[in-house]
């Protein structure tokens, strides 16, 4: 198994840039979900998905769209990126989208965005 | 103010000492509590994992939570290098996981 990997490592955009974060599991999660992670500010949720279909808004969904058309795909899309987006975005992804909140939420590598 | 306060550190200590590591919350509606690890440029790591107050102990780790003063705590016993890492505490309300708080990190340095 890879577990959740993320595409790519690193970028630099520019602001008014689009592009899309990929986000794949091959553990037939139902549940994934986006965060940035800032200095200082934690993990902050983006969006969230509890199966293929089905999508929801976290704490700080402004200037990012979601989708899931499989269950193992979730990409993040920065639609006019902005400076304020500079930040390391993660992916994760857990088994059980409405058991305990134990069942081990697996995080990818994350994806370093710096929006000039 | 945010749900959950935990202090960043950094926080140094020597190889072998006692690390206890801790965070506040304001929301009495959480009721699952976990600590994740975070290695520099890795993805967090579920370390451990309690429901409602009381103690877990798993080998040197042991998390404490303490509902009524909304205070949890993570204990590190034997301290070595590596756990050199950012300790980030979560808490949720719901049996579904779908919107967890996370604490800001506390960045850990043990010493040899």
């Amino acid at each position: 198994n890879a577990g959740v990997t993320q595409t790519p490592k690193f970028q630099v955009l520019k602001t008014g840039q689009s592009m899309t974060l990929q986000c794949a599991q091959d553990m037939n999660h139902e549940y994934m979900s986006w965060y940035r992670q800032d200095p200082g500010m934690g993990l902050r949720l983006i969006h969230y998905s509890v199966g293929a279909g089905i999508t929801d808004q976290g704490e700080v969904p402004n200037g990012y769209n979601v989708s899931r058309s499989t269950t193992e795909d979730f990409p993040l899309r920065l639609l006019s990126a902005a400076p304020s987006q500079t930040s390391v975005y993660f992916c994760a992804s857990r088994g059980d989208s409405s058991g305990g909140a134990g069942d081990t939420q697996y995080f990818g590598p994350g994806t370093r965005l710096t929006v000039l | 103010q945010k749900e959950v306060e935990q202090d960043p550190g950094p926080l140094s200590v020597p190889e072998g000492a006692i690390v206890s590591l801790n965070c506040t919350y304001s929301n009495s509606a959480f009721q699952y509590f976990m600590w994740y690890r975070q290695y520099s440029r890795k993805g967090p790591e579920l370390l451990m994992y309690t429901y409602s107050s009381g103690n877990k102990e798993d080998g040197r780790f042991t998390a404490q939570v303490d509902k009524s003063s909304k205070y949890i705590s993570l204990f590190i016993r034997d301290s070595q290098p590596s756990d050199s890492a950012t300790y980030l505490c979560a808490m949720t309300s719901g049996s579904s996981a779908s919107k967890i708080i996370f604490g800001s990190g506390t960045r850990l340095s043990i010493r040899p």
